[in-house]
């Protein structure tokens, strides 16, 4: 268990919906960054939010948002969904605004949209 | 263009062989170099971190080594076991919006 929490492990929803995933950060970690992992593609950096503010932005679709709520946790929304966002979504934490300290992942979220 | 290349793509050995994966990068600035071990279906689980100043870090059987000035860097696997199978994915970060990933080595472990 890294300590990174990760709900739910697995959804399964139709083209067109949308869905929410959250992630409890590490106990003391302010910071929380979200990645997506296509099948057999690399990580792909989405977005980071740090004690409760967003501090920098990847490659996240305007259909996605997130945000960090006062108690730390994060939720990541996915609306308008397509087939090609069948994905893992991860979350990693850090204690502090940057990444030089290393951060930790959670266990994934595995998305299918049918 | 900020890129994080690996090689090999994928490598089998056997079980109690030694093993190099490399990665270069042409990420600047440069801040640190991490590299990773993600079992299938996982999350990433950190090996060693590096940075700018140093050009060893050792993790057990794991030995990752950098080359600031050549933009390298190597992960080294001795005496490899069954449970080294995985993808072992380098990331060079630049700044908290710049973490570029490596698209992985596909690491099997033959008995």
């Amino acid at each position: 268990d890294s300590g990174v929490t990760q709900t739910p492990k697995h959804l399964i929803t139709a083209t067109g919906q949308r869905v929410t995933l959250r992630c409890s950060p590490r106990s003391g970690d302010l910071s929380v960054y979200w990645y997506q992992q296509s099948l057999d593609q690399g990580l792909q950096f989405l977005i980071q939010y740090y004690n409760g503010e967003e501090r920098a932005k990847g490659n996240i679709l305007e259909r996605f948002s997130a945000q960090q709520f006062p108690d730390l946790h994060s939720e990541l929304n996915l609306s308008s969904l397509e087939l090609g966002d069948s994905a893992l979504y991860f979350c990693a934490s850090s204690p502090l605004d940057t990444s030089n300290y290393g951060y930790t992942f959670g266990s994934g979220t595995r998305l299918t949209v049918v | 263009k900020n890129q994080v290349e690996q090689s090999p793509q994928s490598l089998i050995i056997l079980e109690g062989k030694n093993c190099t994966l490399q990665c270069n990068y042409t990420v600047s600035p440069f801040s640190n170099l991490r590299w990773y071990k993600q079992d299938t279906g996982r999350g990433p689980v950190s090996l060693t971190i590096m940075t700018f100043s140093e050009n060893t870090k050792s993790n057990g059987r794991y030995t990752a080594t950098l080359d600031a000035d050549t933009k390298q860097s190597s992960l080294h696997i001795t005496a490899s076991q069954l449970s080294d199978s995985a993808s072992y994915i380098c990331v060079v970060t630049a700044s908290a919006s710049k973490i570029i990933f490596g698209s992985g080595t596909r690491l099997s472990i033959r008995p």
